[in-house]
């Protein structure tokens, strides 16, 4: 009940494309989603965050869609650019807990 | 921007030696945490600590494993009797408040056991 699934593994995206990875999960005591954004050799960096009384939050090309009833979220790219490839991470935690649940983690290549 | 400061960020260590790695959260930061990447695998939540005691810890996290905040600003993660199966990516991140709130992480250690 406390993970977090992830897919696909890797997506290749055209310049200018759309990126799209999705996250689900079990626990409904969850309250806040978190994307991370790890480029090789660097730790994971807060990329965008969302709690569940919002369906949609937009900061620039990035969009978190979350969908409280089917317990998944997803992360848009838009205007994918060859500066987006790297690996993306869902998480999620609890109010009041301290650790972060993360996703298997995608690896996003953008193609020039 | 502060950061999370961690060092070595490699380390390399026969098996059955200690081993500790170092880190320098954010300075008005009041959790901290230790997270493990194995190679290609998902980062895997170990500790939490709040005023110098452990608040939260995995299964992984056991009695080869300890943590210390020896003063005002470093946080260290001690391996005991290392193994094989201990070489990751080890993440420190810190969080000023409990629960909802972004994490902020270093750039890790890259431990290897030989």
């Amino acid at each position: 009940q406390q993970q977090v699934k992830q897919s696909p593994q890797s997506l290749i995206v055209q310049k200018g494309g759309i990126s799209i990875i999705n996250c689900a999960y079990e626990n409904t005591a969850f309250d806040y989603f978190p994307w991370y954004q790890q480029f090789p050799g660097k730790g994971p960096a807060l990329l965008i965050a969302i709690r569940p009384d919002v369906s949609e939050k937009k900061e620039g090309r990035f969009t978190i869609s979350f969908n409280k009833s089917a317990k998944q979220f997803s992360l848009h790219i838009m205007d994918s650019q060859p500066g987006d490839s790297a690996t993306y991470f869902c998480a999620a935690s609890k109010t009041g807990a301290q650790k972060l649940v993360f996703g298997q983690g995608t690896r996003l290549t953008i193609n020039p | 921007e502060p950061e999370v400061t961690q060092t070595p960020s490699h380390q390399v260590t026969q098996m059955g030696q200690e081993v500790i790695l170092r880190c320098v959260p954010i300075s008005n930061h009041l959790y901290f945490y230790w997270y493990r990447q194995i190679l290609g695998q998902k980062v895997e939540f170990l500790v939490s600590f709040y005023n110098n005691e452990i608040s939260e810890k995995s299964e992984i996290f056991d009695d080869q494993f300890s943590v210390e905040r020896p003063d005002g600003s470093n946080f260290t993660l001690k391996i005991r009797s290392t193994k094989l199966e201990d070489s990751a990516m080890y993440f420190c991140a810190s969080g000023r408040e409990l629960g909802s709130q972004p994490q902020h992480f270093g750039d890790g250690t890259r431990l290897s056991i030989l």
